[in-house]
């Protein structure tokens, strides 16, 4: 893998339901792995920063896992909301510094 | 604490002419990066920049564009003698650092349309 890559590129759920999506970076010469949370017309969030293999962070319903290994990382969401509609985004880099980023997974949450 | 202004955040100019793009970090972050995003394509980066030093430009065109980090004031991001390909979203990000767990803050973008 060459460049960051995430999947689907949107999906829908209904309110209520659980999902998750799939961010794969280069495995090589990794340094860190960000998730960002950008919803229209406002500035992207981030969520998390993730280092280590196996690392596994969690805000509130959202936690995502690292794997350096293999090349891949998922972001995961518990009881879907209305307010957790956006486009996901995850970059590889190092650390903030030049940021490589897929081109982001667009959730919609149908109430 | 603001978070990272830029301003304005609509600038449409015709081709040919000058666009500044301008960008406040967070308060205390001395790093600030520059992002396009262009249409269909995700966030592409373009230059970091610390105070008064240009870090690494290796994402931005070597003509036209240019970018300052001045000792006081906000950063600027400068195209020259506009083309159409211009028009994408610039993004700026700070932190007050770049260890490996820093987090960059972005800025709600500039939306540059070239007519």
């Amino acid at each position: 893998i060459l460049n960051v890559e995430q999947s689907p590129q949107s999906l829908h759920v209904q309110e209520g339901d659980s999902t998750n999506f799939t961010c794969s970076f280069p495995s090589s010469n990794f340094y860190a792995l960000h998730w960002y949370r950008w919803e229209t017309a406002k500035s992207p969030e981030a969520l998390f920063v993730m280092t280590l293999n196996g690392d596994e962070k969690k805000k509130g319903r959202i936690s995502a896992t690292l794997n350096t290994k293999e090349g891949y990382s998922y972001l995961y969401i518990k009881g879907s909301q209305p307010e957790d509609s956006a486009t996901y985004l995850c970059a590889s880099g190092a650390g903030s510094y030049q940021l490589t980023f897929g081109k982001g997974t667009k959730l919609s949450v149908i109430p | 604490n603001a978070g990272v202004m830029q301003n304005p955040r609509h600038l449409v100019r015709r081709r040919g002419q000058e666009a500044r793009l301008r960008c406040s970090p967070m308060k205390g972050h001395s790093h600030v990066y520059w992002y396009r995003q262009l249409p269909e394509e995700g966030l592409k980066f373009m230059v970091y920049l610390q105070k008064e030093n240009i870090i690494d430009e290796s994402g931005m065109p070597k003509e036209r564009f240019s970018a300052e980090f001045p000792k006081e004031g906000p950063s600027i991001l400068r195209i020259q003698q506009v083309v159409r390909g211009d028009s994408a979203a610039y993004f700026c990000a700070s932190s007050p650092g770049t260890g490996q767990n820093t987090e960059a803050f972005f800025g709600q973008g500039t939306r540059l349309t070239v007519v």
